[in-house]
Formats: structure tokens, sequence, C-alpha cells
């Protein structure tokens, strides 16, 4: 039963190109985050929504922008990708800020930026 | 701020055997939660085990278990009875429990567990 869905699992794009990525869930969770994980280090927190509420990282790219429609879906907007945004994007959920403070990811989005 | 430090990038142990991955933690809060994820190669992250500080009963959850030391800010993750399946990267992650950043996961670099048939 998947939970946390990412599409595509694998993306290539030019250098400039805006690329989007998008996740869904189906556990109606109130939050929903995206990460960035390059190679051998840990996932970095860009953003994230609380409902249809926008929390942005302060060290955040201005490159980076994030859409969530409904409770289901968020996409995450490169709009000029550089060489240095190849990594692994993941998508994140918990049901609220509140207890078990549990997170559900997705499989990850890899991006390749040539 | 809040720092996760794995001081161990790669693990490896026999299959059947028991291994320690070790985390330490700054934090100057008192309400909070440890995490130790696990992320296969090509898989998704998973929660494996969860710590919360104010219990002092260390977490177990089947083969898992970790050694919370609060004091020492000190959270290992022991695996016992190791299993081809287990072989992964592992995170341990903090988050506070109240708060403005109590959204937040803050992940070590990982730990890289090889398990050898």
């Amino acid at each position: 039963d998947a939970m946390v869905i990412q599409n595509p699992r694998y993306q290539v794009t030019q250098f400039g190109k805006p690329v989007t990525l998008s996740c869904s869930q189906t556990l109606n969770h109130n939050v929903m985050y995206w990460y960035q994980q390059k190679s051998s280090q840990a996932p970095k927190l860009l953003f994230h929504y609380y409902d249809k509420d926008f929390n942005n990282e302060a060290d955040t790219p201005d490159n980076f922008q994030s859409r969530r429609p409904n409770t289901s879906f968020c996409f995450l907007d490169i709009r000029s990708p550089g060489l240095g945004d190849a990594a692994m994007y993941l998508c994140a959920t918990s049901r609220d800020y509140q207890g078990t403070r549990e997170q559900y990811f997705g499989p990850g989005t890899r991006l390749t930026v040539t | 701020a809040q720092t996760v430090t794995q001081s161990q990038p790669e693990m490896s142990v026999q299959e059947a055997e028991t291994v320690t991955l070790s985390c330490t933690y700054d934090t100057s809060e008192s309400d909070y939660y440890l995490f130790w994820y696990k992320q296969p190669p090509s898989r998704q992250m998973i929660l494996v085990i969860r710590q919360e500080a104010y219990k002092q009963q260390n977490a177990t959850e089947n083969r898992f278990s970790v050694n919370f030391q609060k004091a020492a800010k000190s959270f290992s993750l022991k695996i016992s009875d190791s299993q081809l399946g287990d072989a992964a990267m592992y995170f341990c992650a903090y988050s506070e429990n109240s708060g403005g950043s109590n959204y937040k996961l803050t992940f070590g670099k990982g730990t890289l567990l090889t398990v050898n048939p």
C-alpha cells in the first residue's frame, strides 16, 4: 500500500530548464515536507506545508518553490536548475506538529542536471 | 542550533551478529524526540525506532534497541541477530517537542551498514 508516492523516480533536466517534481499521499496528513539529499549527506529540509500554510527554511534558495493545491498533492518547482541542484529529492508527511513526530517518506526523485 | 553527529560513516557486521551504531546530539532543550531511520538502497526511508526524552526506559522494537543516555546526549542503536535485509544507510534524527522548531527533523550524516553473509 503506497502511502507517499513520488513521480517521477528519475528526472533528467537541462541546465536552466524548469522542472517540477510531484508528491502525493494517501495518509491524509496535515504536514508535507520537501528535503534535498545530496550523495552521502543528510537530508536537508527545504520547506514544508502545514495544510495550506507554506513555511520556507531560511537557507532555501529562491530557485526552489512549492505548491500544495490540496491535502494530497505537493509539488516542488525548480525554476532554473543548476548543476549543484542535482540530488535526491525526498517528500515526507506527518500527521501534525504534535504527537509522535514520525515522518513518512516517499521513495524520492533523483534529479540529474545536464 | 541542534546538531546530530554520527561518527561512523560505515560499519559492517556478519549475519546473525550484533552491531551498535553511535549517535550523539547537542541541544539545550529537555523535551525532545530521537529517532533512527533506515534508508535501504533505492528504497524509501522508514522509521526504525523512536525514543521520547522524558522516558527513561530504552525503546525496543524486535531486534532493534537503543541505549539512550540523556546526560551524555548519546543515542546508540543496537541491531541484534543482523540480517541481510538490515543493510542500509541509518540516520539518527532529533526533533524538539515544543517551540518554533517542533516540526523539524535534524538528521545526522548517516552510517552505511553492510551485512556480510
